[in-house]
């Protein structure tokens, strides 16, 4: 059964602050994703990896850096939280290019 | 760039009515097809997907999707809905390239 983990269910920031989501994923997917859900939004895609130290900027990637040291973990950092990074963020995992995606809880941020 | 569009943002139904989420896309090559569902609290996990072959494909609990590629549409059905499928659901395209886009997401209430 594939387990993507986030470390935070709910986080509260302040505006300003160096932000880090984690997630971990523990079926050796090649490839991971971070969204944010908005309401009305849907999922958009801030970044994604398809291997160790390699990232691909996705559709909103203004705001967010990534780091992906190891294959099992990817994450996602704020540099400077403001708020209007106020949002739901959802981890993602994916084998190869022809499967589907196993998503992680999200984490709700909240920048004030 | 691909895009998805949903049709619905907000469709309530009462139980044993059938559904159908409408599902079009905006790319010319060749898609994966799939839809997610997000209940109430949990995470984001795949309902069905589309990647070759009958362009009918059944998923769980029920639901089934058709592709029709003439129409870039992938349309979401189930002959009769339970309260238990009261849900947001999210159609996504995921390209050769490798990036999955998602629809804005349609929240389905259904009234027992």
């Amino acid at each position: 059964d594939v387990k993507v983990t986030q470390s935070s269910r709910y986080l509260v920031k302040r505006t300003g602050e160096k932000v880090f989501l984690e997630c971990v994923q523990d079926m050796d997917h090649e490839n991971m994703f971070w969204y944010r859900q908005d309401p009305g939004l849907g999922l958009r895609l801030i970044y994604f990896s398809y291997d160790v130290k390699m990232k691909e900027k996705g559709d909103i990637p203004e705001g967010y850096s990534v780091s992906r040291e190891k294959k099992e973990r990817f994450s996602l950092i704020l540099e400077s939280a403001s708020t209007n990074q106020t949002s739901m963020y959802l981890c993602a995992s994916r084998r190869g290019h022809d499967t589907e995606a196993f998503f992680g809880q999200g984490t709700r941020l909240t920048v004030v | 760039a691909q895009s998805v569009s949903q049709h619905n943002h907000h469709v309530i139904l009462s139980e044993a009515a059938s559904l159908e989420l409408g599902c079009n896309y905006s790319y010319g090559g060749t898609v994966n097809l799939f839809w997610y569902v997000q209940y109430p609290g949990q995470h984001l996990q795949l309902l069905l997907k589309y990647f070759s072959g009958d362009p009918l494909v059944k998923g769980i609990k029920g639901f089934e999707a058709e592709f029709i590629k003439s129409k870039f549409s992938f349309n979401l059905r189930k002959p009769s809905v339970q309260w238990s499928d009261t849900a947001e659901y999210f159609c996504a395209v995921k390209t050769n390239a490798g990036k999955s886009t998602f629809g804005d997401g349609t929240t389905l209430t259904v009234k027992p």
